[in-house]
């Protein structure tokens, strides 16, 4: 069973729109939650980390955390067509992560 | 954060034969990981370096196949023993001192033929 499911995407946004990407995670005793991006031909980046429940702002990104409904959600505010990308959100099991296959984001201009 | 490279950035190698991916990392690190990637398609962990120990292999590798070394809290390499066009891949280095907040090498894209 895999710790976390990318359950939307692609998504496909306008420039300016926020962005909703979204997870949800089966392990109740999961603590941190993880978003990197990856652009097409190149290696992921941590972009984002939440360990508490509630949200976390870092610029234009926010990560949602609700442990009682076991989802994590990315809002990137004002997309810009450079964030166009597949975006992987995890979290850490045993000492390592375990990526799925991510959320393909388009931002169209 | 810390910064990682990977040397070969690219090759293309001849079936049978091996290659040895080499990672360096600009400071010192808790833990080094190897990945492997399709086109495509997710990572795919292959095994946790461990410094002056025994690599930890996922399911699916195996040490002779993938033999690994972690000499120092810097520097690790991946061996790709033996292979066949199923082994063209792209393969990454990560390390980090939490294995959970890992930065990335650029990857060595491996053709086999």
């Amino acid at each position: 069973q895999k710790e976390v499911e990318q359950n939307s995407g692609p998504l496909s946004v306008p420039e300016g729109a926020i962005a909703s990407l979204n997870c949800t995670y089966s392990d109740r005793g999961s603590q941190s939650f993880f978003w990197y991006r990856q652009y097409s031909g190149k290696s992921p980046e941590l972009i984002m980390f939440i360990y508490s429940n509630g949200d976390k702002e870092d610029g234009r990104f926010t990560a949602q955390l609700n442990k009682a409904s076991q989802y994590v959600s990315l809002l990137i505010r004002d997309s810009q067509p450079s964030d166009s990308a597949t975006y992987l959100c995890t979290t850490g099991a045993n000492s390592k992560l375990t990526f799925g296959k991510g959320i393909t984001l388009s931002v169209r201009p | 954060s810390a910064v990682i490279s990977q040397k070969p950035s690219r090759d293309i190698c001849q079936r049978g034969t091996s290659l040895t991916i080499q990672c360096q990392v600009d400071s010192q690190v808790t833990m080094m990981f190897w990945y492997r990637q399709q086109p495509g398609q997710s990572l795919t962990l292959i095994a946790t370096a461990n410094q002056g120990s025994e690599a930890t292999y996922e399911s699916g590798f195996v040490i002779d196949k993938f033999p690994i070394s972690r000499p120092n809290l810097t520097f690790s390499t991946l061996t790709v023993s033996n292979m066949s066009p199923e082994d063209s891949s792209i393969y990454l280095c990560s390390a980090g001192d939490r294995a959970y907040e890992q930065y990335f090498g650029p990857g060595t894209r491996l053709t086999v033929t």
